[in-house]
């Protein structure tokens, strides 16, 4: 069964304190591993897509990392407006829908 | 562009009720998906839609829950009768491509039910 488990659940950081966050997943074969930011109320916003081993993908103080296992979402320096949630979310390849499979997220909290 | 339209932003109604959700996806998009997020956690699928066809509804309970899209355009989730355990964020989503792999999905801000 396919599944997806995100680590930690919560996060605090200070502003320009660098960390990462971890998404563990089990597939039968993956198509692509996502990266998703929701913000309080609002639906998720998409951030990458990692297609194989080796993968990695940037965009402002974001970079995601992908090995046959895991991904990483290096956050470098943040910001408070990078408060939010981020999902990570698989596709399986041996399906034929566009089904993504979710973990929990992680919360992350960026303080001034 | 405008985004991914949903009503209501939020409805409470009592167990065994009904309640319909309405989504307006992107113009052009021909992948329409529901998924609903219980608190705390990511976002489950429920039915995928491509064009006005069912692609995947293997998730959806099916002896509660249905839904439309008609013309393959609007779409409606509709719960009769709702459960307690039915209370969730239902969010509507929508992609380019069949597989939302290269531009990612895009979802609307969702529909809040509490079911009392």
């Amino acid at each position: 069964e396919d599944q997806v488990t995100q680590s930690p659940e919560a996060l605090r950081l200070q502003e320009g304190e660098s960390s990462s966050l971890n998404c563990s997943y089990t597939v039968s074969g993956l198509r692509g591993l996502f990266w998703y930011r929701q913000d309080p109320g609002k639906g998720p916003e998409f951030l990458f897509t990692l297609y194989s081993a080796g993968e990695e993908k940037e965009k402002e103080r974001l970079k995601a990392t992908l090995t046959k296992k895991e991904s990483f979402l290096h956050i470098t320096a943040p910001k408070p407006e990078d408060s939010a949630t981020y999902l990570c979310a698989v596709q399986d390849g041996s399906s034929n829908t566009g089904k993504l499979i979710f973990g929990q997220g992680t919360t992350l909290q960026v303080k001034p | 562009e405008a985004g991914v339209a949903q009503s209501p932003r939020y409805k409470i109604i009592e167990k065994r009720q009904s309640v319909a959700f309405w989504c307006n996806p992107i113009s052009g998009h021909a992948t329409l998906y529901w998924y609903q997020q219980i608190l705390g956690q990511g976002p489950k699928l429920l039915i995928q839609f491509q064009n006005n066809g069912v692609v995947d509804d293997s998730q959806l309970p099916k002896d509660r829950f249905s839904a439309e899209r008609l013309k393959g355009v609007d779409s409606t989730l509709k719960i009769q009768p709702a459960k307690l355990e039915d209370s969730a964020v239902y969010l509507c989503a929508s992609s380019l491509d069949p597989l939302g792999l290269i531009y990612g999905y895009t979802f609307g801000s969702g529909t809040r039910l509490t079911v009392v």
